[in-house]
């Protein structure tokens, strides 16, 4: 099993649309995620941090289910703009440091 | 805050050349620096972990005396692809941290092309 999995997609979602992405990690000794959005031929840009107490940044809310070893992101009544790849970062703290990027979920938003 | 600056973003230069990219973190003194390298349609792939004062942790497959990597302080990190050749052909990107558990702040990415 991949330590951080994630749909690759694409998701093809109409504007205005409500889209959901989920995140698994495999490690139980995760502790602080990430969700990051790369454009295309971009640098990633941190989105926002993930908290188990879930967190909301305007059209965005993150949730962690530490049980069930998932993290997810909602962007409600989406945008042009908000077409990119989003990528959840997980950071694992055993004997190393150790930061895992999944391969990231492609969305198109359509007009 | 948190800005993280990469220098240059263009490279294009013969092969055989040394070619180092800067990375700076501006705002902040950065614990940890990483170097990533993305081919196109690919995903990000670690290449060193960068310590400031320490030598660098590479990733398995990442040859060290290819990819020098210096972090002499708590705000540069250097990268020097030495005698690249047009397969090292990347966009390279680093990031850096406070701390651990904090979030990667990314620098702009350097486009290396090598002729």
């Amino acid at each position: 099993r991949k330590e951080v999995e994630q749909d690759p997609g694409p998701f093809n979602v109409p504007e205005g649309a409500t889209v959901a992405f989920n995140c698994t990690y495999s490690n139980s000794a995760s502790q602080s995620f990430f969700w990051y959005r790369q454009d295309c031929r971009k640098e990633p840009k941190l989105l926002m941090s993930v908290y188990s107490s879930g967190n909301e940044d305007g059209r965005f809310t993150a949730q962690l289910n530490r049980a069930s070893q998932y993290i997810s992101l909602l962007i409600r009544d989406s945008k042009l703009s908000d077409s990119a790849t989003y990528l959840c970062v997980v950071n694992i703290k055993n004997r190393d440091d150790k930061i895992i990027f999944g391969k990231g979920t492609r969305l198109h938003i359509l007009p | 805050g948190a800005v993280v600056s990469q220098h240059p973003s263009w490279v294009i230069c013969k092969s055989g050349t040394s070619v180092k990219i800067e990375c700076r973190s501006l705002d902040f003194q950065a614990t940890t620096m990483f170097w990533y390298r993305q081919f196109p349609k690919q995903s990000l792939m670690l290449m060193a972990t960068s310590n400031e004062g320490s030598k660098a942790t590479y990733e398995q497959g990442v040859e060290k005396d290819k990819f020098l990597i210096n972090h002499a302080s708590l705000t540069l990190s250097t990268l020097t692809v030495t005698s690249a050749h047009p397969e090292d052909s990347s966009f390279y990107i680093c990031s850096a941290r406070v701390g651990i558990n904090q979030p990667q702040h990314f620098g702009d990415g350097t486009r290396l092309s090598i002729l």
